[in-house]
């Protein structure tokens, strides 16, 4: 079983949707859990960044942690083509090395 | 501010040979990861330094190694490479304290032929 599960789509959404992402987690020691989006062929970019439990929102995303659960969501409101790309969770223990789930890939069409 | 900056963007390789990678992570940041991602994975853990000191490792062969210099940034090294290790090298900076984000560099991409 992996530490960090994601559902790797692709999830295709008409354009103006809510977007939700999820992963699971098997490691309670995890403390620190990040949203990343990804283009083709480029490196990670930062989304959301959440310590512990709890929500976080930053314009039209939210990110929500509940760790009594193990399940980390991101959502995108009034999404846009241009959200089209892939969407890695990532979570650490600490300083600790990162553990990704393997992404899940949304479309949204115009 | 510059972000992390990773050298060269892509790169060809032919089997059994050795490959260097580049990485400057942001200004301030001591400590500098490396991951390594193929195509419809999600990125897997190759190395972290802190302060020029291994503080972790991943589930690699000894082919794969690496290094911090003063300066904070660092070096991947593979020797003997294999088609196999055809993928995107990432480099993420960290800081430390509360706010332990990461950030990536753009990456590398190697391909093994």
């Amino acid at each position: 079983q992996k530490e960090v599960e994601q559902d790797p789509g692709p999830l295709s959404v008409p354009e103006g949707a809510i977007v939700s992402l999820n992963c699971t987690y098997s490691n309670s020691a995890f403390q620190y859990f990040m949203w990343y989006r990804q283009y083709s062929r480029k490196g990670p970019e930062l989304l959301m960044y959440t310590y512990s439990s709890g929500n976080k929102e930053d314009g039209r995303f939210t990110a929500q942690v509940d760790k009594s659960s193990k399940y980390i969501s991101l959502f995108i409101r009034d999404s846009q083509p241009s959200d089209s790309a892939t969407y890695l969770c990532a979570m650490s223990r600490g300083f600790q090395k990162l553990v990704f789930g393997t992404g899940t890939r949304l479309l949204v069409s115009p | 501010d510059a972000g992390v900056t990773q050298s060269p963007t892509h790169l060809i390789k032919t089997r059994g040979q050795h490959v260097t990678l580049r990485c400057s992570p942001i200004s301030g940041h001591k400590s500098v990861s490396w991951y390594q991602q193929v195509l419809g994975q999600g990125p897997q853990f190759i190395f972290q330094y802190y302060e020029k000191e291994e503080r972790g490792r991943g589930n690699f062969p000894d082919r794969f190694s690496a290094r911090q210099f003063p300066n904070y940034s660092s070096e991947l090294n593979v020797n003997a490479l294999l088609l196999g290790d055809s993928a995107l090298y990432l480099c993420a900076s960290r800081g430390t304290g509360r706010d332990t984000e990461a950030f990536f560099g753009q990456g590398t991409r190697l391909t093994v032929v």
